[in-house]
C-alpha cells in the first residue's frame, strides 16, 4: 500500500525542540519533492517547508526560518523536520505530503503527528 | 506573494444539488491551482490538480476549471459523502477553505 506515517510529535515546552518523521511505503520517496504541512487546530493548511528529491535544495516559510530544517534519507525511505525553538504559534497537525512529480499538487498525504507547544 | 481567496466560505445545500467553489488568485497562476477536500480528522485528499484534471481515485462529479486568476470546482450532484471543507492551493499557498455543510 501507497502510504506516508508520521510520528515523533508531542507534548513541548516553549523554547524545546521535537524531531518529527514519515516513513513512506509502497513507492520510492527519492523520485519527488516532499514537504511540510502543518494545521494548526480549527484552522486551515499551512505550507512549511520542502524539499528536493536528492535533498539539495530545501525551502522554508519565513515563520520557521532558522529554527525548522527539513532533511531526507532516501536510503531509509524517510522524511524528517527538526524543529528547534519552538514556540506556541507552532501548535499543529504536521502533516508530509508527496508533491506530485511535475506538478505543485500533494498528491499523498499522511495521516498527521500533532505537536502541542505549551508550558 | 500570491493570495488565495475562497468563496464562499460557507455553502449550505442539500444532497443531489450542484455545489459551485470559487477561488480567485491575486495574481495571474496560469493553470497551477489544485483542489483539495477534507474531512474532520483525516488529512486532505487531492480531487483536481492543474485546474482541471481529476486525481486517481475521483468521481466525476468533481470537476475543475479556469485560469489565471479565477477558478472554480464544481461537484455536479452532491453525494452525502462530500460534505466536508474544500481548499484550493496554489505552490506553497492555500485559501481559507470553504465549509460545504448539509442544508
Amino acid at each position: 500500500e501507497v502510504q506516508l506515517v508520521e510520528s515523533g510529535g508531542g507534548l513541548v515546552q516553549p523554547g524545546g525542540s521535537l524531531r518529527l518523521s514519515c516513513a513512506a511505503s509502497g513507492f520510492t520517496l527519492s523520485t519527488n519533492w516532499m514537504s511540510w504541512v502543518r494545521q494548526a487546530p480549527g484552522k486551515g493548511l499551512d505550507w512549511v517547508a520542502n524539499i528536493k528529491q536528492d535533498g539539495s535544495d530545501k525551502y522554508y516559510v519565513g515563520s520557521v526560518k532558522g529554527r525548522f530544517t527539513i532533511s531526507r534519507d532516501n536510503a531509509k525511505n524517510s522524511l524528517f523536520l527538526q524543529m528547534n525553538s519552538l514556540r506556541a504559534e507552532d501548535t499543529a497537525v504536521y502533516y508530509c505530503a508527496r508533491e506530485r512529480f511535475g506538478s505543485d499538487a500533494f498528491d499523498l498525504w499522511g495521516q498527521g503527528t500533532m505537536v502541542t507547544v505549551s508550558s | 506573494e500570491i493570495v488565495l481567496t475562497q468563496s464562499p466560505a460557507t455553502l449550505s445545500l442539500s444532497p443531489g444539488e450542484r455545489a459551485t467553489l470559487s477561488c480567485r488568485a491575486s495574481q495571474s497562476i496560469g493553470s497551477y491551482l489544485a483542489w483539495y477536500q477534507q474531512k474532520p480528522g483525516q488529512p486532505p485528499r487531492l480531487l483536481i490538480y492543474d485546474a482541471s484534471n481529476r486525481a486517481t481515485g475521483i468521481p466525476a462529479r468533481f470537476s475543475g476549471s479556469g485560469s489565471g486568476t479565477d477558478f472554480t470546482l464544481t461537484i455536479s450532484s452532491l453525494e452525502p459523502e462530500d460534505f466536508a471543507v474544500y481548499y484550493c492551493q496554489q505552490r506553497k499557498t492555500f485559501g481559507q477553505g470553504t465549509r460545504l455543510e448539509i442544508k
